[in-house]
């Protein structure tokens, strides 16, 4: 079962940072924090994931609080193409078996 | 990023008929694979494990007499959806986790990659 909330949609102006955001209040210590995305009618897109510093790449910076009980995606310049339904996950690395929530659904608008 | 690959696309088929799905890992080796379905505007939901060489495991209220699955080699696993019905239309979304053997610079051992996924429509 997901151990993760997140809002249902947000709204996002092109160009401005989009901020996700994800509870996981019960994440346990050798949990990590995974973010897909997934655009209509395709397979989910593998983001960013961490356990608990703050992780950047070339999609995405991912910051996790310090008691880990929640984490925030951020994408820096949103564009249109950023338009997707966005899932937090929690799981032990490696483990691999993933259990979606409901997602966020981010509308980058013009 | 590696590539996993699923085919059909798309299919529609009679009531009553089964279909098989493909997931190939086209640049690694995946010793477990995962199947999940996805019904419209709904969270994936995930089905099974296929695991190379062994049987398959299901996750709770999955019938695994209607979904097979067999994971052939370590690059193929194929779900057959047997005796499809409407109800069973849905989207199918394979992924596949790279085993580390592909000595392929950068990627990330045990790194899980999603395929493009299956419309499957039953008349």
């Amino acid at each position: 079962d997901a151990k993760t909330t997140q809002p249902t949609s947000m709204d996002c102006a092109e160009g401005r940072a989009a901020n996700l955001p994800c509870n996981h209040s019960t994440i346990s210590g050798n949990e990590y924090v995974y973010w897909y995305r997934q655009i209509h009618s395709q397979g989910p897109q593998y983001i960013i994931h961490g356990l608990k510093n703050n992780e950047t790449n070339e999609m995405a910076s991912l910051i996790i609080t310090e008691d880990r009980k929640s984490s925030t995606l951020i994408l820096p310049h949103a564009t249109l193409r950023d338009t997707a339904v966005y899932y937090c996950i929690v799981q032990i690395y490696n483990f691999n078996k993933f259990y979606f929530g409901s997602g966020t659904k981010l509308n980058v608008k013009p | 990023g590696a590539v996993v690959s699923q085919h059909p696309s798309w299919v529609i088929c009679k009531s009553g008929t089964s279909v098989k799905i493909e997931c190939r890992s086209l640049d690694f080796q995946a010793t477990t694979m995962f199947w999940y379905r996805q019904f419209p505007k709904q969270s994936l939901m995930l089905m099974a494990t296929s695991n190379e060489g062994s049987k398959a495991t299901y996750e709770q209220g999955v019938e695994k007499d209607k979904f097979l699955i067999n994971h052939a080699s370590l690059t193929l696993s194929t779900l057959t959806v047997t005796s499809a019905h409407p109800e069973d239309s849905s989207f199918y979304i394979c992924s596949a986790r790279d085993d580390g053997t592909s000595g392929i610079s950068g990627r990330t051992y045990n790194e899980q990659f999603f395929g493009p996924g299956t419309r499957l429509t039953v008349l």
